[in-house]
């Protein structure tokens, strides 16, 4: 088992730029997060599909942000216009369950500057 | 809405000390609550979690007891180990009527670095 696995983990955009991360899940976990962290902000919450469907993404600054899931075992996070306020940890976690307390997994992120 | 407060940002101990880390919560409804421990330049990873029987979870010599009457879900470890530097965050999955939905919703962290 692979673990989640994001791509790329570096990547460098300058401003006004479009950004397309991609993460693939756990495969047979049917819930797929996007989290987003920063020194200042922490942890917070952007968007989360269950069964590829897109369920809650109220954390997601709605224009400029899309998430997508087009199949089980890929899901990618678009940032179009990129600010330099954007510039932080973009990590993707995966559960087996979409149940509350089922134990999410993280990936290892992928570090977005924004120049 | 649904919070989490960490008070402590940082929390420096020499080994061997008792661990305690405050985690308080504000929801609606009853919560699962959550610890992850994320170490240097890795991915966050799941600590522990409460249990809805009220059992207290433990792990790795942590445990944390969670406490509806004061919101409060404190992680504690009897003794600090070097390997127990890193950030710790307080989670919540906020509970909606008779559902549960996964999001989690974070502290602030608490960095804890334990010296010799």
């Amino acid at each position: 088992n692979a673990g989640v696995i994001q791509t790329p983990r570096h990547k460098v955009t300058g401003k006004g730029q479009e950004a397309t991360l991609w993460c693939e899940p756990i495969s047979g976990h049917s819930a797929v997060f996007w989290y987003r962290q920063t020194i200042v902000q922490g942890l917070e919450f952007l968007t989360y599909f269950r069964n590829q469907a897109p369920i809650d993404d109220s954390g997601m600054p709605k224009e400029r942000f899309s998430a997508q899931m087009p199949n089980q075992s890929h899901s990618t996070l678009k940032i179009q216009s990129t600010q330099p306020q954007d510039s932080a940890v973009y990590l993707c976690a995966s559960s087996l369950d979409w149940w509350g307390e089922a134990e999410q997994f993280f990936g290892p992120g992928t570090r977005l500057t924004v120049l | 809405g649904d919070s989490v407060t960490q008070t402590e940002g940082l929390v420096t101990l020499t080994e061997g000390l008792p661990v305690m880390l405050n985690c308080t919560y504000q929801s609606t409804y009853s919560p699962f609550l959550f610890w992850y421990v994320q170490h240097l330049n890795e991915a966050p990873k799941l600590l522990l979690k409460s249990f809805t029987d009220n059992k207290r979870p433990e792990h790795q010599g942590f445990h944390a007891t969670l406490h509806k009457s004061s919101s409060s879900f404190h992680l504690q470890k009897s003794s600090a180990q070097l390997s127990d530097s890193a950030l710790y965050y307080c989670a919540l999955s906020p509970l909606i009527a008779s559902s549960s939905f996964s999001k989690l919703v974070f502290g602030q962290g608490t960095s804890l670095s334990v010296v010799p």
